[in-house]
Formats: structure tokens, C-alpha cells, sequence
């Protein structure tokens, strides 16, 4: 267990559709990343927040947001959804936000669009 | 462009062999981790070391960061051990700390 919470564990939603996962990152961490891994891109950065504020951004879609609340927890929103955006969503977190901590993964949230 | 390139892509042992998986990269790194997903999905830690060697039961991993590749050994394999095995780095020159992963190597260790 990394202690990295992520909820809920599958989400089957319809094209169109807006869904919401949420990350708990490990106590003490103020460093909050997504990471989508689908068949065709594999494991790909989306999003990195540090202490409530946005860090980093990789390849997420303007369709996409997140957040990461006071209490450190974090949410991903997709929006309009797309068969294409079926896929497992990790959270992962780490102390601080530079790029010499050790990242832990929580178990993902598997989507699929139908 | 930034890459991180794993082999081999498959690899099945039986059980109680030994074997070792590469990864290279094609810039300096400060961060460089390997992970093991099992049959579930999930991403599972299995080191952080982004230079010189550590153990940890039968796995060991070594990175030799001046000449871009990192190396992890799975002694007396068990069946466990199946699953896809990631590579991921964070570059010196990235976005912030992202990890870049690997396409990784999917091990199938059979009785």
C-alpha cells in the first residue's frame, strides 16, 4: 500500500458525460501528479499541483481540469467525454515538487466511456 | 526528443530463472524509478535510483547515469513476478518533475 488513495477504483460512464476522480496523497505530501495510461499513449503526464497551486502541465486536454484543494486532497475532471478517453488514471504524490523525490502511485481509477 | 527506450518488450521464464531488464535514456536524469504493474493495474514501487545500485530481496537495480541506462535484475523468479515492468525518469531539462515512462517489458514467468 503506497498510501496514495484514489476513488473510486471504475468509473463506466456514457460518451458526453463529466466525471470526477479523486486523489489523497500520501500524509506529509504536498506534490500531486496525474498520469493517464491508455493502450495506444501508454503512461502519460497530465498534470502536477504543489501545495493548492498548478505546477506542471503535460498533454491534458482542454476538455480536462484539476484541483488540488487545502487539505492537499486532489480531483480530475473530464468533461465531454470520449470513447478515446477510456483508460486507467493514476494519482501519484510526492514531498515537494522538484523533480528529485520519489513519486507513489495510488491503485487508479479505471474509466470506460461506452 | 526526450525518450526512454526498455528491453527487451516481452520475456517469459520459467520459474526460478533469472533475468534482466534495460532501460535507456537519452538525457541526464535526477530522478529514475522502476516499477512493476501487476495483473490488476496497479503500479507498484520497486526502486528509486537515479544512480549506483540497491537491493531488495530478489531484485536489485543499478543505474549508471553518466552512460544512460539503468538495469534491473529479478533473481529465482516466481510467477509473482508477472506483470509489465516500467521504467520512468524525470528529466534534468523537463517540465517541472514529471516522469517520463517507458514503453515497458511485459514478464510471464510459467511453471
Amino acid at each position: 500500500d503506497s498510501g496514495v488513495t484514489q476513488t473510486p477504483k471504475h468509473l463506466i460512464t456514457a460518451t458526453g458525460q463529466r466525471v470526477t476522480l479523486r486523489c489523497s496523497p500520501r500524509s506529509g505530501d504536498l506534490s500531486v501528479y496525474w498520469y493517464q495510461q491508455s493502450l495506444d499513449q501508454g503512461l502519460q503526464f497530465l498534470i502536477q499541483y504543489y501545495n493548492g497551486e498548478e505546477r506542471a502541465k503535460g498533454n491534458i486536454l482542454e476538455r480536462f481540469s484539476a484541483q488540488q484543494f487545502p487539505d492537499l486532497h486532489s480531483e480530475l475532471n473530464l468533461s465531454s467525454l470520449e470513447l478515446g478517453d477510456s483508460a486507467l488514471y493514476f494519482c501519484a504524490s510526492s514531498v515537494v515538487a522538484n523533480s528529485y523525490n520519489e513519486q507513489f502511485f495510488g491503485p487508479g481509477t479505471r474509466l470506460t466511456v461506452l | 526528443g526526450i525518450q526512454v527506450e526498455q528491453s527487451p518488450p516481452d520475456l517469459i521464464l520459467q520459474e526460478g530463472a533469472n533475468s534482466t531488464l534495460r532501460c535507456n535514456f537519452s538525457d541526464s536524469v535526477n530522478n529514475l524509478q522502476w516499477f512493476h504493474q501487476n495483473p490488476w493495474g496497479q503500479l507498484i514501487n520497486l526502486f528509486y535510483i537515479p544512480s549506483g545500485t540497491k537491493q531488495n530481496g530478489r531484485l536489485s537495480a543499478t543505474t549508471v547515469a553518466t552512460e544512460r541506462y539503468s538495469l534491473l535484475y529479478i533473481s529465482s523468479s516466481q510467477t509473482t513476478d508477472s506483470g509489465v515492468y516500467f521504467c520512468a525518469v524525470a528529466f534534468l531539462t523537463g517540465t517541472a518533475s514529471k516522469l517520463t515512462f517507458g514503453t515497458g517489458t511485459r514478464l510471464q514467468v510459467t511453471l
